[in-house]
């Protein structure tokens, strides 16, 4: 079935710190792909998203590239602040509405000043 | 415009107990699924309504079921409560909703910040 696996964390970093959070995906179809990002205590937000192959999706300073060749949409920021801090999860969807989702286990970023 | 709102943020039942959480979803939305979040886990698709009908479900048993109303809101309701229900359940609308395997092209969920569920 369709699955999504991303690096385990927690990932600590320092502010201005490079970030990748890998993540690899299987999937039936030809699948859209997502970012999503979990602040404390909050529901989930979309962060960035692509919808097909060579396509980069961006936002608030993350990029994210889909690799059909290499299956792979890994997260990336240049320079990560403090309020970075957040669990972040990478999804897939194969389907031409918008359900189901299908996510990895998450990751979680801590940022130190 | 208002985001998804659910309540109750937080209850704690007794296995064997029902439950019933409740959704109400973006202005302009018609389509409303749910999540379950276990601790440390990805969420995990139990079941979408578009139209007030399901038209989507995941790998959940039968005492998972839900409701959508004409307003759009939904709930969801879990029978016979385990210990393994305790999680965040969350819930996400949306605009359009038909459910098909053609392929790629989604839309944006918003999601709201979810029911905490924890069984004794």
């Amino acid at each position: 079935g369709d699955s999504v696996t991303q690096m385990e964390g927690p990932v600590t970093l320092s502010e201005e710190a490079f970030l990748t959070i890998n993540c690899t995906y299987t999937a039936t179809g030809y699948p859209s792909l997502f970012w999503y990002v979990q602040y404390p205590g909050e529901g989930l937000q979309l962060l960035l998203k692509a919808t097909k192959a060579d396509d980069k999706g961006s936002n608030k300073g993350f990029e994210a590239t889909y690799r059909k060749e290499t299956t792979s949409f890994h997260l990336e920021k240049g320079s990560v602040q403090v309020s970075d801090s957040a669990v972040y999860f990478c999804a897939l969807s194969v389907s031409s509405g918008n359900t189901p989702l299908v996510f990895g286990k998450g990751t979680r970023l801590s940022v130190i000043a | 415009e208002t985001g998804v709102t659910q309540s109750p943020t937080h209850l704690i039942k007794t296995r064997g107990q029902q439950v019933t959480l409740r959704c109400s979803s973006q202005s302009g939305h018609n389509t409303v699924s749910w999540y379950q979040q276990a601790l440390g886990q990805g969420p995990q698709f139990i079941f979408q309504y578009y139209r007030e009908e399901e038209n989507g479900r995941g790998n959940f048993p039968p005492r998972f079921s839900g409701l959508q109303f004409p307003n759009y809101s939904s709930e969801l309701n879990v029978n016979a409560l385990e210990l393994d229900d305790s999680a965040l359940y969350l819930c996400a609308s949306s605009l359009g909703g038909q459910a098909s395997p053609r392929g790629a092209g989604a839309n944006v969920l918003t999601f709201g910040a979810g029911s905490r569920l924890t069984v004794l």
